[in-house]
C-alpha cells in the first residue's frame, strides 16, 4: 500500500519569505505521480503542481516549484515569495494505480495549515 | 465553463434519513470519485469510479453507497448507517490519459446530521 506523510500539521511564515511544505512518501512502484493542492477556507481544492516518477527536472509553476529527492522519497512543495492569500491547507497526493484493474485514484496526506503573517 | 457542480452547498439532515449528495461534470471526464473530509484532516477516499455501470469501494465505503448510470453523474447516498455522517465531501473526477494529470474537484458539500 501506498502513503503519504506531511509531518508539518501547521507553519507559521512572515510574507514575502520562502516556504517549503514536507512531504514524503512510501511506494514500490517504478511508476508514480505526486501532486499538491491547495485548499482555502472555502473548501475547494485548487491544484498547484504535478511531477511525475521519472520526470528529470523538478516541476515548477509560477511561485510554486516541487523539490524532488527521489532516493529519499521526498517531494517539498516550495513557495517562493509568499503572499497573504497563500494562507491555506497544502495537501500532498500520490496517484495509486491498481495493477490488475488498471484503476487510478490518489492518496492524500494528512495536510499543513500554512498562515502568512504581515 | 466546464466544471464538475456539487449541490447543495450545505445540507442538515436528521439522525436516521438517507440523503443523497449530487455531483455532475461536463469535462467529459471517465473516472469520478468521492472524498470525506473531517475537520482539519486530510481526504479519504469512499468510492470511485472509472467507467458508466461500475464503481469501487474506497478505505471508507461503510454506510455509504453510489451509482453511476451516466457518464456525468455520479451521486452518493449517505445511508443512516453511516455511525458519524456529518462532514464535508468532495466530488472529483479525471482523464487519467496521457499527459493529463490532475483531478477536478467540486466545490463540496458541508453535510450537517443532527
Amino acid at each position: 500500500a501506498q502513503k503519504i506523510t506531511q509531518t508539518q500539521p501547521g507553519m507559521f511564515v512572515q510574507e514575502k519569505e520562502a516556504v517549503t511544505l514536507d512531504c514524503t512518501y512510501d511506494t514500490s512502484d517504478p511508476s508514480y505521480g505526486l501532486f499538491w493542492y491547495k485548499q482555502p477556507s472555502s473548501g475547494e481544492m485548487i491544484f498547484l503542481i504535478y511531477q511525475g516518477s521519472y520526470d528529470q527536472q523538478n516541476a515548477t509553476e509560477g511561485r510554486y516549484s516541487l523539490n524532488f529527492q527521489k532516493a529519499r522519497k521526498s517531494a517539498n512543495l516550495v513557495i517562493s515569495a509568499s503572499q497573504l492569500g497563500d494562507s491555506a491547507m497544502y495537501f500532498c497526493a500520490m496517484r495509486e494505480v491498481n495493477r490488475g484493474t488498471g484503476a487510478q485514484k490518489l492518496v492524500f496526506g494528512q495536510g499543513t495549515r500554512l498562515t502568512i503573517n504581515p | 465553463d466546464g466544471g464538475i457542480t456539487q449541490s447543495p452547498k450545505y445540507l442538515f439532515r436528521k439522525e436516521g434519513q438517507n440523503v443523497t449528495l449530487s455531483c455532475e461534470q461536463n469535462l467529459n471526464h471517465d473516472a469520478m470519485y468521492w472524498y470525506r473530509q473531517d475537520p482539519g484532516q486530510g481526504l479519504r477516499l469512499i468510492y470511485y469510479s472509472q467507467i458508466v455501470n461500475d464503481f469501487q469501494k474506497g478505505d471508507i465505503a461503510e454506510g455509504y453507497s453510489v451509482s453511476r448510470e451516466k457518464k456525468e453523474s455520479f451521486p452518493l447516498t449517505v445511508t443512516s448507517a453511516q455511525k458519524n455522517p456529518t462532514a464535508f465531501y468532495l466530488c472529483a473526477s479525471s482523464n487519467w490519459a496521457e499527459g493529463v494529470y490532475e483531478q477536478y474537484f467540486g466545490p463540496g458539500t458541508r453535510l450537517t446530521v443532527t
